[in-house]
């Protein structure tokens, strides 16, 4: 069975350092997708980023950035000089791409509260 | 603007009540899905339907039934036999299968017990 570990549940840090999230996961499979959501205090999970196995490229999205390194299945998510709006609860998610017909879903973290403190 | 729609925002129910949550989507996706949100536990899947008038169970189906009637709407009704219906409950959609298509939410309905 799948699994996502996101073991930092609250981080609290000063508005301009920079802060990151941890994410590992767990899989039988060799073809996996993964994902990184937001969601403010609104309630709505906002998409940050896909990456799918086989492309261990770190990506960089402005402040944002992505480090995918599958020899220790982590997809930790950076972001720099941290604003106030970045405060909210981020998730890691994983799905398989080796799915059978009924067996289609994402397994989420149990997501980390980020507060930027102004 | 296209998106998803939830409602109500707030929903309460009395014991042995089946109440129905709503969402609407015009985004043209095929797929969607309901997720439960309890503090602490991240989400979990609920029911999801590729195509309508089909769909499947997920990890936690007990106490709960969907119907995909039309494209765009995939409701939830939360029934009596859900003895702790209390959670924050988010629909989603997404072009095609979940394996690799990201996922567009909704605002989110929070249900609670009279």
């Amino acid at each position: 069975a799948q699994k996502v570990t996101q073991a930092q549940t609250e981080i609290s840090v000063v508005e301009k350092e920079d802060v990151t999230l941890d994410c590992v996961y767990e899989t039988r499979d060799t073809t996996y997708y993964l994902f990184w959501y937001k969601q403010p205090p609104s309630g709505e999970l906002v998409f940050l980023i896909r990456r799918n196995s086989f492309d261990e490229q770190n990506e960089i999205s402005g402040r944002y950035s992505w480090n995918f390194q599958k020899s220790t299945s982590s997809f930790n998510f950076t972001i720099t000089a941290s604003q106030v709006v970045d405060s909210a609860v981020y998730f890691c998610a994983l799905s398989e791409a080796q799915s059978n017909f009924g067996n289609e879903k994402l397994t989420f973290g149990t997501g980390t509260r980020l507060t930027i403190i102004p | 603007d296209g998106g998803i729609t939830q409602s109500p925002k707030y929903l309460f129910r009395k014991e042995g009540q089946n109440v129905t949550l709503s969402c609407e989507q015009n985004l043209n996706h095929d797929a969607m899905y309901w997720y439960r949100q309890d503090p602490g536990q991240g989400l979990r899947l609920i029911y999801y339907s590729q195509i309508v008038n089909d769909f499947q169970k997920g990890d936690i189906a007990e106490g709960y039934s969907v119907s995909r009637e039309k494209k765009e709407s995939f409701p939830l009704t939360v029934t009596s036999a859900q003895k702790n219906p209390t959670a924050f409950y988010l629909c989603a959609s997404s072009i095609g299968r979940v394996r690799d298509q990201p996922q567009h939410f909704g605002d989110g309905t929070r249900l609670s017990i009279l």
